[in-house]
């Protein structure tokens, strides 16, 4: 256990909404990622964030924004909710200086946009 | 880029001994690792190769040759709770090598 929270854990809402998810660390790691998963896809990354205020963007970023003002927390936003948009999202941390090959991960946040 | 590839399923009955390759396409490339995940539940770390060989975890083994983009993960004296899917993922060589990629996850089904 790593110590990370996502909320929410479900959402539905619809198309042309915003949604903001929120990632919370309780162990202050420098590299946190957003990750979505759908069937046949694997997880494949939204963003990734290597210290405060320092993001860059993954293979699936259009759409998607995301924020870190503090340590501990990793905000992924949803300008404008499309239904293509509708997966279970997952966020990540790397523990160490480097980022490691090994990744913790939330409990994942189910979101459905109708 | 990245690209991997797994089977997207495999059935075995319990007590058995199942193979999950991966082969995988890279620009650069720094180890493979594995990653379980149950129903429903988040991705856990299972093995990560960065050498050429056979890495042994208790019941689970994973293996990589490098020469051969190539690599396994050996699921021994399957059990009922080892029903899950299972993902090999690539770490980059630097400067990206904090990041994963992922392949599309093997379905594993243990049955009685």
């Amino acid at each position: 256990d790593a110590g990370i929270t996502q909320s929410p854990r479900h959402k539905v809402t619809e198309t042309g909404t915003p949604v903001t998810l929120r990632c919370h660390q309780t162990e202050n790691h420098r590299y946190m990622y957003w990750y979505r998963q759908d069937p046949g896809h694997g997880l494949r990354l939204i963003h990734y964030s290597y210290g405060v205020k320092d993001t860059d963007k993954g293979e699936v970023s259009d759409g998607y924004s995301v924020s870190r003002s503090k340590t501990e927390d990793f905000l992924l936003t949803l300008e404008s909710a499309t239904s293509s948009q509708t997966s279970v999202y997952f966020c990540a941390i790397s523990k160490g200086q480097g980022g490691t090959n090994e990744q913790f991960f939330g409990p994942g946040t189910r979101l459905t946009v109708l | 880029g990245q690209s991997l590839e797994q089977p997207s399923e495999v059935t075995a009955v319990e007590g058995a001994i199942v193979q999950i390759n991966c082969t995988y396409q890279t620009s650069g490339f720094y180890g493979l690792s594995w990653y379980q995940q149950h129903d429903g539940g988040a991705p856990t770390f299972l093995s990560y190769n960065a050498l050429d060989g056979l890495e042994e975890t208790g019941r689970f083994s994973s293996f990589l040759s490098r020469s051969d983009s190539y690599g396994y993960l050996l699921l021994q004296e399957l059990q009922m709770k080892d029903s899950a899917s299972y993902f090999c993922a690539v770490r980059p060589s630097p400067p990206n090598d904090y990041k994963l990629s992922f392949g599309a996850g093997t379905t594993v089904t243990v049955r009685a």
